[in-house]
């Protein structure tokens, strides 16, 4: 089993929509989650972590369910800037700063 | 954004050649990774070095071999590299290699091995 698992997409969403997907992670012993962003061509770079009572920023929110031991991203309004590749990242081990990371949910955003 | 610099951004080589990757980072951060990108899969973490130490190796063929002379500066050494090594290799770091700290990635060497 992969280590965290993403649906590729694509997601085609219209400007102003809401869209949402899913990670799932097989470590039950993970601790830290994040969503990092990654667009075309181009490094990756936080997006926000996630934290166990679910977080907000901005029109993006993140939720974290550990029994089933997934996170799910949902952003809301979409704008055409949202289009890239959303990575779920987790850590390997509780207290391990080795990172393994989802190959990526691809966002498209069209007007 | 300079925090994370890589050079080259792009590289072509011959399986017989031999090249460094540079990484420097100028976020006063202690902790420095390698990181492989191939198309459609997810990012694969290579090397690890954690104030100047490396902490881990994952299995990386010895063709790939890192340096990391202070916290500021890491090199990937290539040698007799196949095709199928070619790939985005990114260079990140982070504070102090906590499991909480956000990792700052470079823009990436885009290799291709021919």
């Amino acid at each position: 089993r992969k280590e965290v698992e993403q649906d590729p997409g694509p997601f085609n969403v219209p400007e102003g929509a809401t869209v949402a997907f899913n990670c799932t992670y097989s470590n039950s012993a993970s601790q830290s989650f994040f969503w990092y962003r990654q667009d075309c061509r181009k490094e990756p770079k936080l997006l926000m972590s996630v934290y166990s009572s679910g977080n907000e920023d901005g029109r993006f929110t993140a939720q974290l369910n550990r029994a089933s031991q997934y996170i799910s991203l949902l952003i809301r309004d979409s704008k055409l800037s949202d289009s890239a590749t959303y990575l779920c990242v987790v850590n390997k081990l509780s207290n391990d700063y080795k990172l393994s990371f989802g190959a990526g949910t691809t966002v498209t955003v069209r007007a | 954004e300079t925090g994370v610099t890589q050079t080259p951004r792009h590289l072509v080589m011959g399986m017989t050649n031999k090249k460094s990757l540079k990484c420097e980072q100028h976020l006063g951060h202690n902790a420095m990774y390698w990181y492989k990108q191939s198309a459609k899969k997810p990012l694969e973490l290579m090397f690890v070095y954690n104030f100047k130490e490396q902490t881990e190796n994952n299995s990386v063929p010895s063709r790939f071999s890192p340096e990391c002379p202070n916290s500021s500066h890491l090199f990937l050494h290539l040698h007799t590299l196949q095709p199928e090594d070619s790939a985005l290799y990114l260079c990140a770091s982070s504070p102090a290699g906590g499991a909480t700290d956000t990792q700052y990635f470079g823009p990436g060497t885009r290799l291709t091995v021919l």
